[in-house]
């Protein structure tokens, strides 16, 4: 069975360093890996995917994430964190009948 | 577009209560997906439909929860009689077309906030 792990619940980080949110997965073929964002009140929201390809992909917001076969990593970044960028994090993969399996996600917490 | 679009946004109802929660998807989305969140269990898929037919309800909880699409653009997900334990944020989601819409991203709606006192 698929699955992701989000191992941080809480990751803080100063405005305007660096940020990264790890996720790691575990799948039987070809993972098909999503990241999403949910902001206070508000339903989720796409911010990249990684199907196939380059190993780096970017997103929305100024968002990357690097995919890592290796090491079953799907861990999400970006170069200089805004307070904005505040909110909760979900990694998931996409299982053979095309549901998305969610990790616990992880809140970022961005200080001024 | 407007988006997936959801109501009410809160429902706060009495143990013992029928619920029923809109969804209207995307305009041309084949897919349509129910998931319920909660601080104990996160982010749980209920069911999912393609073409507006059923295709996995192993996620409903129990026979109290039942999920309609009667046509591409409205879904309903009930529940009768309604328990404090399912008070959650509920959402709907819907995604896109293709032959490759399984790997397309769902947008998802703003949520229902239930309430089961």
């Amino acid at each position: 069975a698929q699955s992701v792990a989000q191992p941080e619940d809480q990751v803080n980080v100063a405005e305007g360093n660096p940020l990264t949110v790890k996720c790691t997965y575990s799948v039987s073929g070809n993972p098909y890996l999503f990241w999403y964002v949910q902001y206070p009140n508000r339903g989720l929201q796409f911010l990249l995917k990684y199907i196939t390809g380059d190993n780096l992909v970017k997103g929305s917001y100024g968002f990357e994430a690097e995919f890592n076969k290796s090491q079953t990593s799907f861990h999400l970044k970006k170069p200089s964190a805004l307070v904005s960028d505040s909110a909760l994090y979900f990694c998931a993969v996409r299982d053979s009948w095309g549901k998305l399996q969610f990790g616990a996600g992880t809140q970022v917490v961005v200080t001024p | 577009d407007a988006g997936v679009i959801q109501s009410p946004r809160h429902e706060v109802t009495e143990m013992g209560q029928e619920v029923t929660l809109r969804c209207k998807p995307i305009s041309g989305h084949d897919y349509l997906f129910w998931y319920r969140q909660t601080m104990m269990r996160g982010l749980e898929l209920l069911i999912y439909f393609n073409n507006n037919v059923p295709i996995d309800d192993s996620g409903m909880p129990e026979d109290r929860f039942s999920a309609k699409m009667p046509n591409a653009s409205f879904s309903t997900l009930k529940i009768q009689p309604s328990e404090p334990r399912d008070s959650a944020v509920y959402f709907c989601a819907s995604s896109a077309k293709g032959q490759t819409s399984s790997y397309n991203e769902q947008f998802f709606g703003p949520g229902t906030r239930l309430t089961v006192l």
